[in-house]
Protein backbone atom coordinates (compact mmCIF):
# COMPACT_ATOMS: atom_id res chain seq x y z
CA UNK A 1 0.00 0.00 0.00
CA UNK A 2 1.50 3.53 -1.21
CA UNK A 3 2.20 5.87 1.32
CA UNK A 4 1.32 9.40 1.70
CA UNK A 5 3.08 11.02 -1.51
CA UNK A 6 3.71 14.74 -1.27
CA UNK A 7 5.17 16.78 -3.89
CA UNK A 8 7.23 18.89 -4.61
CA UNK A 9 10.13 17.85 -2.05
CA UNK A 10 11.60 20.94 -2.18
CA UNK A 11 10.43 24.30 -3.05
CA UNK A 12 12.18 28.02 -3.41
CA UNK A 13 10.38 31.11 -3.56
CA UNK A 14 10.75 34.48 -2.96
CA UNK A 15 8.73 37.00 -0.74
CA UNK A 16 5.48 37.93 -2.25
CA UNK A 17 5.41 35.42 -4.40
CA UNK A 18 2.74 32.36 -3.88
CA UNK A 19 2.81 28.51 -3.37
CA UNK A 20 0.81 25.49 -3.72
CA UNK A 21 1.69 22.23 -2.41
CA UNK A 22 -0.18 18.97 -3.25
CA UNK A 23 -0.64 15.87 -0.57
CA UNK A 24 -2.28 12.25 -2.12
CA UNK A 25 -3.43 10.24 0.98
CA UNK A 26 -3.17 6.73 1.14
CA UNK A 27 -5.57 5.06 -0.60
CA UNK A 28 -9.11 4.57 1.38
CA UNK A 29 -7.90 7.64 4.02
CA UNK A 30 -10.80 10.61 3.65
CA UNK A 31 -9.07 12.91 6.18
CA UNK A 32 -6.31 14.86 5.21
CA UNK A 33 -5.03 17.60 7.70
CA UNK A 34 -1.79 19.60 7.04
CA UNK A 35 1.28 20.75 9.61
CA UNK A 36 4.21 23.39 9.72
CA UNK A 37 7.07 22.15 11.08
CA UNK A 38 9.51 25.02 12.49
CA UNK A 39 13.15 24.70 14.61
CA UNK A 40 11.79 27.15 16.71
CA UNK A 41 7.61 26.40 17.15
CA UNK A 42 7.57 22.55 15.75
CA UNK A 43 4.65 20.90 14.54
CA UNK A 44 2.20 22.97 14.43
CA UNK A 45 -1.66 22.07 12.67
CA UNK A 46 -2.80 24.25 9.47
CA UNK A 47 -6.42 22.65 9.28
CA UNK A 48 -7.89 18.93 8.34
CA UNK A 49 -10.11 18.51 5.26
CA UNK A 50 -12.61 15.45 5.14
CA UNK A 51 -15.00 14.48 2.27
CA UNK A 52 -13.75 17.66 0.94
CA UNK A 53 -14.90 20.16 3.85
CA UNK A 54 -12.67 21.51 6.56
CA UNK A 55 -13.40 20.54 9.40
CA UNK A 56 -11.12 21.93 11.69
CA UNK A 57 -8.90 24.62 11.74
CA UNK A 58 -5.30 25.89 13.54
CA UNK A 59 -3.98 29.59 14.41
CA UNK A 60 -2.98 30.75 10.91
CA UNK A 61 -3.13 33.67 8.86
CA UNK A 62 -5.82 33.66 6.27
CA UNK A 63 -2.60 33.89 3.90
CA UNK A 64 -2.77 29.48 4.33
CA UNK A 65 -5.85 28.02 2.64
CA UNK A 66 -6.38 24.49 1.39
CA UNK A 67 -9.05 22.52 -0.19
CA UNK A 68 -9.31 19.14 -1.07
CA UNK A 69 -10.73 17.15 -4.38
CA UNK A 70 -13.02 14.31 -4.37
CA UNK A 71 -10.77 11.74 -4.59
CA UNK A 72 -9.26 12.77 -1.42
CA UNK A 73 -6.15 14.58 -3.06
CA UNK A 74 -5.39 18.06 -0.93
CA UNK A 75 -3.37 21.10 -1.90
CA UNK A 76 -2.29 23.80 0.24
CA UNK A 77 -1.68 27.42 -0.96
CA UNK A 78 0.29 30.02 0.38
CA UNK A 79 -0.07 33.13 -0.49
CA UNK A 80 2.37 36.33 -0.21
CA UNK A 81 5.00 34.70 0.98
CA UNK A 82 7.22 35.61 4.29
CA UNK A 83 10.69 34.97 4.90
CA UNK A 84 8.74 33.39 8.07
CA UNK A 85 7.00 30.94 5.99
CA UNK A 86 10.22 28.64 5.43
CA UNK A 87 9.16 25.39 7.01
CA UNK A 88 9.00 21.73 6.25
CA UNK A 89 4.98 21.58 5.09
CA UNK A 90 3.76 17.83 6.30
CA UNK A 91 0.73 16.40 5.54
CA UNK A 92 -0.77 13.39 7.35
CA UNK A 93 -3.76 10.85 6.21
CA UNK A 94 -6.43 8.78 8.05
CA UNK A 95 -9.72 7.12 7.06
CA UNK A 96 -11.52 9.74 9.02
CA UNK A 97 -14.66 7.90 10.57
CA UNK A 98 -13.86 9.17 14.30
CA UNK A 99 -13.12 12.72 14.50
CA UNK A 100 -9.90 13.67 16.97
CA UNK A 101 -6.84 11.59 17.81
CA UNK A 102 -8.33 8.05 18.31
CA UNK A 103 -7.42 7.08 14.55
CA UNK A 104 -3.63 6.91 13.89
CA UNK A 105 -2.18 9.69 11.31
CA UNK A 106 0.25 8.63 8.66
CA UNK A 107 2.15 11.55 7.23
CA UNK A 108 4.14 11.93 4.15
CA UNK A 109 7.98 13.17 3.77
CA UNK A 110 7.00 16.90 3.54
CA UNK A 111 7.65 19.59 1.09
CA UNK A 112 10.68 22.07 2.53
CA UNK A 113 9.85 25.29 1.49
CA UNK A 114 12.55 27.99 1.65
CA UNK A 115 11.12 31.52 1.22
CA UNK A 116 14.26 34.18 -0.07
CA UNK B 1 3.94 30.16 27.32
CA UNK B 2 2.88 26.99 24.90
CA UNK B 3 0.39 24.08 25.41
CA UNK B 4 2.94 21.96 25.59
CA UNK B 5 6.67 22.14 26.66
CA UNK B 6 9.67 20.19 25.26
CA UNK B 7 13.26 20.37 25.78
CA UNK B 8 14.76 20.22 22.55
CA UNK B 9 17.87 19.04 23.07
CA UNK B 10 20.01 17.73 21.03
CA UNK B 11 20.52 14.30 23.40
CA UNK B 12 23.43 12.34 22.73
CA UNK B 13 23.91 9.34 24.76
CA UNK B 14 26.26 5.87 24.42
CA UNK B 15 24.36 2.88 22.65
CA UNK B 16 22.48 0.60 25.51
CA UNK B 17 21.77 3.49 27.60
CA UNK B 18 18.13 4.57 28.96
CA UNK B 19 17.20 7.31 27.82
CA UNK B 20 14.47 9.48 29.11
CA UNK B 21 12.13 12.31 27.41
CA UNK B 22 9.67 14.66 28.59
CA UNK B 23 7.04 16.77 27.72
CA UNK B 24 5.27 19.22 30.42
CA UNK B 25 1.64 20.43 29.35
CA UNK B 26 -0.28 23.16 30.69
CA UNK B 27 -4.19 22.14 29.47
CA UNK B 28 -5.95 19.93 32.17
CA UNK B 29 -8.15 18.87 29.44
CA UNK B 30 -5.83 16.78 27.50
CA UNK B 31 -6.27 12.76 27.81
CA UNK B 32 -4.88 11.19 24.56
CA UNK B 33 -0.96 11.50 24.75
CA UNK B 34 1.40 10.20 21.91
CA UNK B 35 4.88 9.42 21.04
CA UNK B 36 5.76 10.36 17.57
CA UNK B 37 9.47 9.28 15.98
CA UNK B 38 10.60 11.41 13.09
CA UNK B 39 13.67 10.50 11.31
CA UNK B 40 15.64 12.49 9.04
CA UNK B 41 13.77 13.62 6.03
CA UNK B 42 10.91 11.88 7.17
CA UNK B 43 7.59 12.53 8.10
CA UNK B 44 6.75 11.70 11.90
CA UNK B 45 5.49 8.32 12.49
CA UNK B 46 3.35 6.97 15.82
CA UNK B 47 5.47 5.17 18.36
CA UNK B 48 2.92 4.74 21.36
CA UNK B 49 -0.06 5.89 22.30
CA UNK B 50 -1.28 6.45 25.81
CA UNK B 51 -5.12 7.13 27.39
CA UNK B 52 -5.50 9.06 30.46
CA UNK B 53 -2.89 8.38 33.04
CA UNK B 54 -0.61 5.30 34.16
CA UNK B 55 1.71 3.49 31.71
CA UNK B 56 2.13 1.83 28.73
CA UNK B 57 4.98 -0.71 27.84
CA UNK B 58 5.76 -1.67 24.11
CA UNK B 59 9.40 -3.76 23.61
CA UNK B 60 12.03 -1.66 24.58
CA UNK B 61 9.35 1.38 25.13
CA UNK B 62 7.58 2.83 27.82
CA UNK B 63 5.08 5.67 27.94
CA UNK B 64 4.18 7.17 30.84
CA UNK B 65 1.39 9.93 31.67
CA UNK B 66 1.39 11.64 35.48
CA UNK B 67 -2.04 13.90 34.99
CA UNK B 68 -1.66 15.16 38.21
CA UNK B 69 1.91 16.81 37.42
CA UNK B 70 0.99 17.51 34.06
CA UNK B 71 3.99 15.57 33.03
CA UNK B 72 4.48 12.44 30.24
CA UNK B 73 7.67 10.54 29.52
CA UNK B 74 9.13 8.34 27.19
CA UNK B 75 11.80 5.74 28.62
CA UNK B 76 14.30 3.70 25.91
CA UNK B 77 16.04 0.41 27.21
CA UNK B 78 18.65 -0.97 25.62
CA UNK B 79 18.92 2.08 23.12
CA UNK B 80 20.43 1.49 19.75
CA UNK B 81 22.53 3.78 17.28
CA UNK B 82 18.46 3.24 15.10
CA UNK B 83 17.07 4.93 17.57
CA UNK B 84 18.65 8.22 16.56
CA UNK B 85 15.62 10.27 15.86
CA UNK B 86 13.54 13.54 16.85
CA UNK B 87 10.87 12.27 19.06
CA UNK B 88 7.75 14.59 19.52
CA UNK B 89 5.03 14.12 21.72
CA UNK B 90 1.60 15.37 20.98
CA UNK B 91 -1.64 15.30 23.33
CA UNK B 92 -5.13 15.99 22.88
CA UNK B 93 -8.33 16.53 24.99
CA UNK B 94 -10.35 14.10 22.72
CA UNK B 95 -13.19 14.54 19.95
CA UNK B 96 -12.72 16.79 17.16
CA UNK B 97 -10.08 18.42 19.06
CA UNK B 98 -6.55 19.13 17.24
CA UNK B 99 -3.38 17.14 18.31
CA UNK B 100 -1.22 19.70 19.84
CA UNK B 101 2.91 18.61 19.51
CA UNK B 102 5.99 19.71 21.53
CA UNK B 103 8.87 20.95 19.91
CA UNK B 104 10.22 17.59 19.57
CA UNK B 105 13.93 15.96 21.21
CA UNK B 106 16.61 15.37 18.88
CA UNK B 107 18.03 12.11 20.21
CA UNK B 108 21.44 10.61 19.31
CA UNK B 109 22.90 7.31 20.33
CA UNK B 110 26.84 6.95 19.75
CA UNK B 111 27.84 3.41 18.91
Amino acid sequence: KAGVTQTPRYLIKTRGQQVTLSCSPISGHRSVSWYQQTPGQGLQFLFEYFSETQRNKGNFPGRFSGRQFSNSRSEMNVSTLELGDSALYLCASRRGDTPGPLEKLFFGSGTQLSVL
Amino acid sequence: QKEVEQDPGPLSVPEGAIVSLNCTYSNSAFQYFMWYRQYSRKGPELLMYTYSSGNKEDGRFTAQVDKSSKYISLFIRDSQPSDSATYLCAMSAGGAQKLVFGQGTRLTINP
